[in-house]
């Protein structure tokens, strides 16, 4: 089973400010399967992130996505207000079980 | 515009069923697989199940197997989940998503699903 481990549990930061956000693997995994996704609070989860780099529709490029192996980051370069959320990565990976792992999640507040 | 509604959710005992329904618009929804994602309260997000779009490749998280079954109408733009034998666990949002088969780019708001024990 891949078990997926986000860092920090909560960021704490102002707008204006750079966020990198952390998804660590138990094991390596395929890049072109890691997502990011984006939850406001009482609402449903968006999709920022697919294939680890890759912005989804009307997403902005101040999001953007790297690593491989076991470590993936998501970084925001420069904090909105609307961006205060929490972040969710997710693989997908057809020889495991589950077959589809989120991470427990990041929540990002404002300091 | 795209858009995906579920319905079906409510309050049930511990051993009851439902039928969770998802209405999909504004997109060709035979051309995209369709997933099932649950939060239960305070919680992150759980894959449930996942349906390709001609109905085949479809899957369960082991929480649910042989409990629920996705399956989809594309003539009526539907999808659905049957949920039997109902378990206080199983307390959590529903969300429909839409996507490829490796991730999940549009969501619903999500359905309540409550058991009572």
């Amino acid at each position: 089973e891949i078990v997926l481990t986000q860092s920090p549990g909560t960021l704490s930061l102002s707008p204006g400010e750079r966020a990198t956000l952390s998804c660590r693997a138990s094991q390596s995994v395929s890049s072109r399967y890691l997502a990011w996704y984006q939850q406001k609070a009482g609402q449903a989860p968006r999709l920022l992130l697919y294939g680890t780099s890759s912005r989804a529709t009307g997403i902005p490029d101040r999001f953007s996505g790297s690593g491989s192996g076991t470590d993936f980051t998501l970084t925001i370069s420069r904090l909105e207000p609307e961006d205060f959320a929490v972040y969710y990565c997710q693989h997908y990976a057809d020889a495991s079980s589950p077959v589809y792992t989120f991470g427990q999640g990041t929540k990002l507040e404002i300091k | 515009e795209v858009h995906l509604v579920e319905s079906g959710g409510g309050l049930v005992q511990s051993g009851g069923s439902l039928r969770l329904s998802c209405a999909a618009s504004g997109f060709t929804f035979s051309d995209y697989w369709m997933h099932w994602v649950r939060q239960a309260p305070g919680k992150g997000l759980v894959w449930v199940s996942r349906i390709k779009m001609d109905g085949s490749g479809i899957i369960y998280a082991d929480s649910v197997k042989g409990r629920l079954t996705i399956s989809r109408d594309n003539a009526k733009n539907m999808l659905y989940a049957q949920i039997n034998s109902l378990r206080a666990e199983d307390t959590a949002v529903y969300y429909c998503a839409r996507g490829d088969f490796h991730y999940m780019d549009v969501w619903g708001k999500g359905t309540t699903v409550t058991v009572s024990s």
